[in-house]
């Protein structure tokens, strides 16, 4: 695959479900990066992995949200007890490293009822 | 943490204008400044990026200046065209990356 790939590309949920987002970095990638977007705004920072480990998770909005990178290329983003408020896009994007071009994957839209 | 403000929040201008975006920064050790542009329903695209031991850069009509003195930086389009109609982001990173609101910049024919 040329680009970075986002599974599912839509997910409707229920309030208090939990959900799985992925990400495919592009292969060679070592930085990996999640972000939430809302309608009209920018990308919000969650995220970032430096091969299998999480080198900044400042942006996490609190304990219900967690991502994982076990082997240094998929990446995983889980969010518990899912609220409406987490409805939005989530985006990943890869890169070669921190100060490198980041590429964006299509996002997944998190719709949550 | 950064904190990256971003002005207008809306820009319109006649087709062959220039446009200019305006981006503040608050963290003085950010050493990567890049812009992103996004079409409705778009993955974000890198347009033009710039680093902290240059103070412009140029891609054909495309244009990106800094002052790390002021922690600010500019994007310059000129010759506008209806197709550079989208929406426009700046950003700064160290690590990870902090994004400015977005600039809705629309070109008239």
């Amino acid at each position: 695959g040329a680009g970075v790939s986002q599974t599912p590309s839509n997910k409707v949920t229920e309030k208090g479900k939990y959900v799985e987002l992925r990400c495919d970095p592009i292969s060679g990638h070592t930085a990996l990066y999640w972000y939430r977007q809302s309608l009209g705004q920018g990308p919000e920072f969650l995220i970032y992995f430096q091969g299998t480990g999480a080198a900044d998770d400042s942006g996490l909005p609190n304990d219900r949200f967690f991502a994982v990178r076990p082997e240094g290329s998929v990446s995983t983003l889980k969010i518990q007890r899912t609220e409406r408020g987490d409805s939005a896009v989530y985006l990943c994007a890869s890169s070669y490293g921190d100060t490198f071009e980041q590429f964006f994957g299509p996002g997944t839209r998190l719709t949550v009822l | 943490g950064e904190n990256v403000e971003q002005h207008p929040s809306t820009l319109s201008v006649q087709e062959g204008d220039s446009a200019v975006i305006k981006c503040t920064y608050s963290d003085s050790a950010s050493n990567y400044f890049p812009w992103y542009k996004q079409e409705l329903g778009k993955r974000p695209q890198l347009i033009i990026d710039i680093r902290s031991n240059v103070g412009e850069k140029k891609d054909q009509r495309i244009a990106v200046t800094l002052n790390k003195t002021a922690k600010h930086f500019s994007l310059h389009i000129t010759e506008t065209q209806p197709e550079d109609s989208a929406v426009y982001f700046c950003a700064a990173s160290l690590s990870d990356m902090r994004f400015g609101a977005g600039t809705r910049l629309t070109v008239k024919p």
